[in-house]
């Protein structure tokens, strides 16, 4: 089945910076690749994903890449800011129908004033 | 938060005795999940529901059974609790309008200690 790593585990940075998490997934047959984020004490939430006929997404300070030939992807948050501190989980699905999503083991991010 | 509420949000209890968790949502959505987190491992998959008496395994779904005998009620029982199972358990669906778009929304979580 399908197999996701993340890096790194944790990560900070200073306010203003940019922050880059990786991904790598094992199965060629997955064509969805999702972020979500999770605040203290709440569920993940969806912020960006990314399908396997794009390379790449942006949505605002945050952008998603993605390299089929290689089989990773990767989170970019630029200009971050406090707010940003959370724990960040990337996924992995051959989305047909229902969404059976592996998730990576997650990235803890701390942005300091 | 696509109306999900799970309960309990928070449970200790003992080695070896029943345990049930309940997911309700209000929105009629087909899909519901019930998904672990642990540190180090992420969020992994236990059983996953497709329609009232229609539910699968995940990848961790030993020692849990489900049942969904309404759509908006899914039931994550441990039989007989171990340590092991000392974790954080979310609910999620995804919704009727777009079924194949992926998008999970979970609920806030139930926190499970076994002792």
């Amino acid at each position: 089945g399908e197999n996701v790593e993340q890096h790194p585990s944790t990560l900070s940075v200073q306010e203003g910076d940019s922050a880059v998490i990786k991904c790598t997934y094992s199965d060629s047959a997955s064509n969805y690749f999702p972020w979500y984020k999770q605040e203290l004490g709440k569920g993940p939430q969806l912020i960006i994903d990314i399908r396997s006929n794009v390379g790449e997404k942006k949505d605002q300070r945050i952008a998603v890449t993605l390299n089929k030939t290689a089989k990773h992807f990767s989170l970019h948050i630029t200009e971050t800011q406090p707010e940003d501190s959370a724990v960040y989980f990337c996924a992995a699905s051959k989305g047909t129908g229902f969404q059976k999503l592996v998730f990576g083991t997650g990235t803890r991010l701390l942005v300091s004033p | 938060d696509a109306g999900i509420t799970q309960s309990p949000r928070h449970k200790v209890t003992e080695t070896g005795t029943p345990v049930t968790l309940r997911c309700h949502q209000t929105e009629n959505h087909r899909y519901m999940y019930w998904y672990r987190q642990d540190p180090g491992h992420g969020l992994r998959l236990i059983h996953y529901s497709y329609g009232v008496k229609d539910t699968d395994k995940g990848e961790v779904s030993d020692g849990y059974s489900v049942s969904r005998s309404k759509t908006e009620d899914f039931l994550l029982t441990l039989e007989s609790a171990t340590s092991s199972q000392t974790s954080v358990y979310f609910c999620a669906i995804s919704v009727n309008s777009a079924p194949n778009t992926g998008e999970l929304f979970f609920g806030e979580g139930s926190r499970l200690t076994v002792l």
